[in-house]
């Protein structure tokens, strides 16, 4: 089993669209979440970064962690055409783990939104 | 962010030569660079973890004395393959480590090896 296990889809939504992508973990000592956006043949870019559980907001994005089920999602609403690309999540354990500033990425999920 | 600065976007070598490429932190003072390696449809896979002023630590499975790590300054890190073969063509990306392990990545780099 992954340490960290993400649908790759790919999903094909129409534009305006809420997108819902998910990943869930097992590693409990996880506690930095991140979720990179990644256009084809480019470097991944940052979206959100959460520490805790809850929600965090930015634009049309909100990202959700919820550690007690292992389990976060990224919202994007109004989704535009603009917003085709792979999305990766990604989470670091925290300080004074043995793995401390290593990201481990999910799959990563092939997002297309047609006009 | 950081903003980071990856360069060559997209080299192509023949087979049994070496390519250097380089990641260079333009506004921040990075102590720990990560080297990434990418497949088409994969998701990145960590090759080594490049530590300023000191060795570079290698994931199992990623020969050091293939993939030549050398950080050193605060502001770059370059990666080098050395005698290139077709198995190592892939897309290598760098990034750098800013506080609470948050990591902002170079543009990528294209490595075809004929």
């Amino acid at each position: 089993q992954k340490e960290v296990e993400q649908d790759p889809g790919p999903l094909s939504v129409p534009e305006g669209a809420i997108v819902s992508l998910n990943c869930t973990y097992s590693n409990s000592a996880f506690q930095y979440f991140m979720w990179y956006r990644q256009y084809s043949r480019k470097g991944p870019e940052l979206l959100m970064y959460t520490y805790s559980s809850g929600n965090k907001e930015d634009g049309r994005f909100t990202a959700q962690v919820d550690k007690s089920s292992k389990y976060i999602s990224l919202f994007i609403r109004d989704s535009q055409p603009s917003d085709s690309a792979t999305y990766l999540c990604a989470m670091s354990v925290g300080a004074g783990g043995t793995s401390y500033g290593k990201l481990t990425f999910g799959q990563g999920t092939i997002l297309t939104v047609h006009p | 962010g950081a903003v980071v600065s990856q360069h060559p976007s997209w080299v192509i070598c023949k087979s049994g030569t070496s390519v250097k490429i380089e990641c260079r932190s333009l506004d921040f003072q990075a102590t720990t660079m990560f080297w990434y390696r990418q497949f088409p449809k994969q998701s990145l896979m960590l090759m080594a973890t490049s530590n300023e002023g000191s060795k570079a630590t290698y994931e199992q499975g990623v020969e050091k004395d293939k993939f030549l790590i050398n950080h050193a300054s605060l502001t770059l890190s370059t990666l080098t393959v050395t005698s290139a073969h077709p198995e190592d063509s892939s897309f290598y990306i760098c990034s750098v480590t800013m506080p609470k392990n948050i990591q902002y990545f170079g543009a990528g780099t294209r490595l075809s090896v004929l």
